[in-house]
């Protein structure tokens, strides 16, 4: 059964990086299939997708982050890795990795969010 | 952007009851569609894609429906644990993915 486990510091001081990895067993999102994605949600509010990756390398970002989000895939591809420059409180929130399914280009981006992981709580505070 | 407007914000039921959730979306999405349930200190789960088929293990209470801009989510008779949040998920257009604000889904 798949499996999604993110982990990473729960505190990340303004102006820094933040930075988590997942970590995929039980099943694959290496494959011409899936994609891995992220999206989180800030305490008691929605969901916002973050980016995406495909096994490729191919990756697709929510242009609300501009360019301070960085999506990787690490060689073995069973861990996805998310990279957050220049936070600021606003980007406290349950950080969430996931599974997708479906295809993504700059044109069209059809992809649903299959499996996730727990999720895991970063605040961002001096 | 494709923006999602769910409705009602709030939907207070009992356990049998009846639950119908709207979505509606700014722009023609076709029927790229995906609705999940969230409960309280969990990840949420995919329910519904392509407006209206049921992902794996998902009770057939749960039905989805519409295509183009306006699409609903019903839950036919209402278990304990389906008091939760649902959010719908718009996947027809270019990036970004986009997510509408949530039902949730209270006991009255």
């Amino acid at each position: 059964q798949l499996q999604l486990q993110e982990s990473g510091p729960g505190l990340v001081k303004p102006s820094e990086t933040l930075s988590l990895t997942c970590s995929v067993s039980g099943g694959s999102i290496s494959s011409p299939t899936y994609y891995g994605g992220w999206i989180r949600q800030p305490p008691g509010k929605g969901l916002e997708w973050i980016g995406s990756i495909y096994y490729s390398g191919s990756s697709y970002n929510n242009p609300s982050l501009k360019s301070r989000v960085t999506i990787s895939m690490d060689t073995s591809r069973t861990q996805l890795s998310l990279k957050l420059t220049s936070v600021t409180a606003a980007d406290t929130a349950v950080y969430y990795c996931a599974r997708q399914r479906g295809y993504c280009s700059n044109t069209s981006c059809q992809l649903l969010f299959e499996s996730w992981g727990q999720g895991t709580l970063v605040t961002v505070s001096s | 952007e494709i923006v999602l407007t769910q409705s009602p914000g709030t939907l207070s039921l009992s356990p049998g009851d009846r639950a119908t959730l709207s979505c509606r979306a700014s722009q023609n999405v076709n029927n790229y569609l995906a609705w999940y349930q969230q409960n309280p200190g969990q990840a949420p789960r995919l329910l519904i894609s392509d407006a209206s088929s049921r992902a794996t293990g998902i009770p057939d209470r749960f039905s989805g429906s519409g295509s183009g801009t306006d699409f609903t989510l019903t839950i036919s008779r209402l278990e304990p644990e389906d008091f939760a949040v649902y959010y719908c998920q718009q996947y027809g257009s270019p990036p970004p993915l986009t997510f509408g604000g949530g039902t949730k889904v209270e006991i009255k």
